[in-house]
């Protein structure tokens, strides 16, 4: 069964302190792996899609990389406003095209 | 703002009743998904639909079903509602069924008493 399991479950940062959430998954072939970002009460929000092991993307002060085990989620220099829970999720190969999603990582930063 | 809209935003009901969620995906988006999301369990994908079929089940209970219309809006159904249905319940669209990055709507919160 795909699993995707995320740390820290949460993570307090002043702002301006560089950081990275990690996220491990176990997939039966890996189609493609999902970040999203969710404010409370609201849907979650797409970031990044990231196909094979070695790539990289990078939005902002976001950057995503990826690995046959793992993916990682660096922010740089946060501000207040990247504060939200951040989801990682993957979509495994196949004819069952199923999403698992992870429990995410609630990051608050502090001014 | 994704393109996705979902209603209602809040349902209150109680046991045993019927309720129906509705779910319009984005322009040209031809997939369909249901999540249902609780502080415990997280994300939780039930279904997907693809152009007005199904094409792929999650954990959806028999108490709940959901269809595609021909104009491509979804409808989530769920009957015989329990306590531990309340939750946010979510729909998402992509363009096509294959590698997809999805959008969400903001969710309908159902709270079941």
């Amino acid at each position: 069964e795909d699993q995707v399991t995320q740390s820290p479950e949460a993570l307090r940062l002043q702002e301006g302190e560089s950081s990275s959430l990690n996220c491990s998954y176990t997939v039966s072939g890996l189609r493609g792996l999902f970040w999203y970002r969710q404010d409370p009460g609201k849907g979650p929000e797409f970031l990044f899609t990231l196909y094979s092991a070695g790539e990289e993307k990078e939005k902002e002060r976001l950057k995503a990389t990826l690995t046959k085990k793992e993916s990682f989620l660096h922010i740089t220099a946060p501000k207040p406003e990247d504060s939200a829970t951040y989801l990682c999720a993957v979509q495994a190969s196949g004819g069952y095209q199923k999403v698992t999603f992870g429990t995410g990582t609630k990051l608050q930063v502090i001014p | 703002d994704s393109g996705v809209t979902q209603t209602p935003k809040h349902l209150i009901t109680a046991t045993g009743q019927r309720v129906t969620l509705r779910c319009s995906p984005r322009s040209g988006d031809l997939s369909v998904y249901w999540y249902q999301q609780s502080l415990d369990q997280g994300l939780q994908f039930l279904i997907q639909y693809y152009n007005g079929e199904e094409r792929a089940k999650g954990n959806i209970l028999e108490r709940f079903s959901a269809q595609q219309f021909p104009d491509l809006h979804s409808e989530l159904n769920l009957s015989s509602l329990e306590l531990g249905d309340s939750a946010l319940y979510f729909c998402a669209s992509s363009v096509d069924r294959g590698i997809t990055e999805a959008f969400f709507g903001q969710g309908t919160r159902l709270t079941v008493v």
